[in-house]
């Protein structure tokens, strides 16, 4: 099984900061990561697909970088409506949660 | 438009079988593939399963011995169904499609 090493556990910033997640995989991943958003009470959102491909209705401000084992997740110029977990999920060999990341304002 | 809605018991005894039903609209469970995700509460999503287009299934390993996932196409409908629940069991259990989510239902294991 792939294992995915998510860090930080959680995040604090302030408003128009940038904030960055990485996700790190037990074996290369061929670039199959994708990123969700969740908020609280509600389902999970997928914001990015094949690392660096934006969902439709992803604001432009969220963006994802990687390859191999090593990924990224920023969000740049942060927004209070970003508050929410945020999970990276492989999918080249079945499927595998990152332990997730809450973000906080400070 | 596509949907998903889980439904099941709300409460379940340990040791006993958990049977959820994922109804799906929209779309033909021939076309996509279905996949179940929990999330005990305040923790982390876990990937449990998919049921392929096809009608073939993969399990996340740690939970193969004990999990079941099956459909009935003529009803739009996906199943779960997993046994020898215990406590860590508890949380919300999805059913979803790509980008689509059901609301999820929560699954308490509770004497």
């Amino acid at each position: 099984d792939i294992q995915m090493t998510q860090s930080p556990p959680s995040l604090s910033a302030s408003l128009g900061d940038k904030v960055t997640i990485t996700c790190q995989a037990s074996q290369n991943i061929n670039k199959y990561i994708a990123w969700y958003q969740q908020k609280p009470g509600k389902a999970p959102r997928q914001l990015i697909r094949y690392t660096s491909t934006l969902v439709s209705g992803t604001p432009s401000r969220f963006s994802g970088s990687g390859s191999g084992r090593d990924y990224s997740f920023s969000i740049s110029n942060v927004e209070s409506e970003d508050i929410a977990s945020y999970y990276c999920l492989q999918y080249d060999n079945l499927f595998t949660f990152g332990s997730g990341t809450k973000l906080e304002i400070k | 438009q596509v949907q998903l809605k889980e439904s099941g018991p709300g409460l379940v005894q340990p040791s006993q079988t958990l049977s959820l039903t994922c109804t799906v609209s929209g779309f033909s469970l021939t076309s996509y593939n279905v996949h179940w995700v929990r999330q005990p509460p305040g923790k982390g999503l876990e990937w449990m399963g998919v049921i392929w287009s096809g009608g073939n299934t993969d399990y996340n390993s740690a939970l193969k011995p004990r999990l079941s996932i099956s459909r009935d196409t003529s009803k739009s409908q996906v199943f779960l169904t997993m046994n020898s629940l215990q406590t860590e069991d508890t949380g919300i259990y999805y059913c979803n499609r790509n980008q689509n989510w059901g609301q999820g239902v929560m699954v308490t294991v509770s004497s």
